[in-house]
C-alpha cells in the first residue's frame, strides 16, 4: 500500500538558519510528489511539485526539494528561513493511473528569533 | 476566480444531527475531494469524485455520504453526527490534464459535534 512518512513531527530552527524537512514514500511506480504548506487557520498551499525531469525542483518562497529515487525520499530545503515560514508542512504522493493523493502527517516548523 | 469555496466556515452540531457541507469550484476541474484533518493525523481522504455523477470512497468514508450532481459542486453529508466527526474538513479540486493532480484547497470548515 502507498504510504508517506514525515519522520519529524516538530522542527525548530533559528531565523536565518537552513532548513531540511524529510519525506519518505512507499509507492509502486513513478510517483508524483508534492509539498504543501499550511499556515495556522488556513487551507493548504502548494509549494512545489515533481513528476518528471530534473530531480531538483524549485518552488515558491525560496523552497526547493530533491527527488532521490534510490532513497525513496523527497526532502524539502530552504537555505535561510524567515519567521513567516513558521507553519505546518505536508508531503504528498500520487501516482499515474491513480486518482488519489496520500498525505503525510505533517511537520510543524517553529522559528526562533 | 474564487477558486475553491466551502460553506459553512464553522458549525456546531449535537450528536445525531445531520448536516451538509458544500464545496464549490469555478475552475472547471474534473476531480474533487473531501478530506478531514485531525491533530497529528495529517489529511485523510473521505470521498472523492472523478466527474459529475460519480463518487468513490477514500480512506475514512464511514459515517459520510457525498454527491456530485453538478461538476462545480461536491457535497459532503453527515446523516447522524458523532463526536468522532469533530474535525476540520477540507475540499480540494484538480484539473487532471494539468499538473498531474496538483490540488487546490478550500479554506476549510471547522465542525464540532457535542
Amino acid at each position: 500500500a502507498q504510504s508517506v512518512t514525515q519522520p519529524d513531527i516538530h522542527i525548530t530552527v533559528s531565523e536565518g538558519a537552513s532548513l531540511e524537512l524529510r519525506c519518505n514514500y512507499s509507492y509502486g511506480a513513478t510517483p508524483y510528489l508534492f509539498w504543501y504548506v499550511q499556515s495556522p487557520g488556513q487551507g493548504l498551499q502548494l509549494l512545489l511539485k515533481y513528476f518528471s525531469g530534473d530531480t531538483l525542483v524549485q518552488g515558491i518562497k525560496g523552497f526547493e526539494a530533491e527527488f532521490k529515487r534510490s532513497q525513496s525520499s523527497f526532502n524539502l530545503r530552504k537555505p535561510s528561513v524567515h519567521w513567516s515560514d513558521a507553519a505546518e508542512y505536508f508531503c504528498a504522493v500520487g501516482e499515474d493511473r491513480d486518482d488519489k493523493i496520500i498525505f503525510g502527517k505533517g511537520t510543524r516548523l517553529h522559528i526562533l528569533p | 476566480n474564487a477558486g475553491v469555496t466551502q460553506t459553512p466556515k464553522f458549525r456546531v452540531l449535537k450528536t445525531g444531527q445531520s448536516m451538509t457541507l458544500l464545496c464549490a469550484q469555478d475552475m472547471n476541474h474534473e476531480y474533487m475531494y473531501w478530506y478531514r484533518q485531525d491533530p497529528g493525523m495529517g489529511l485523510r481522504l473521505i470521498h472523492y469524485s472523478v466527474g459529475e455523477g460519480t463518487t468513490a470512497k477514500g480512506e475514512v468514508p464511514d459515517g459520510y455520504n457525498v454527491s456530485r450532481l453538478k461538476k462545480q459542486n461536491f457535497l459532503l453529508g453527515l446523516e447522524s453526527a458523532a463526536p468522532s466527526q469533530t474535525s476540520v474538513y477540507f475540499c480540494a479540486s484538480t484539473h487532471v490534464r494539468d499538473s498531474a493532480y496538483e490540488q487546490y484547497f478550500g479554506p476549510g470548515t471547522r465542525l464540532t459535534v457535542t
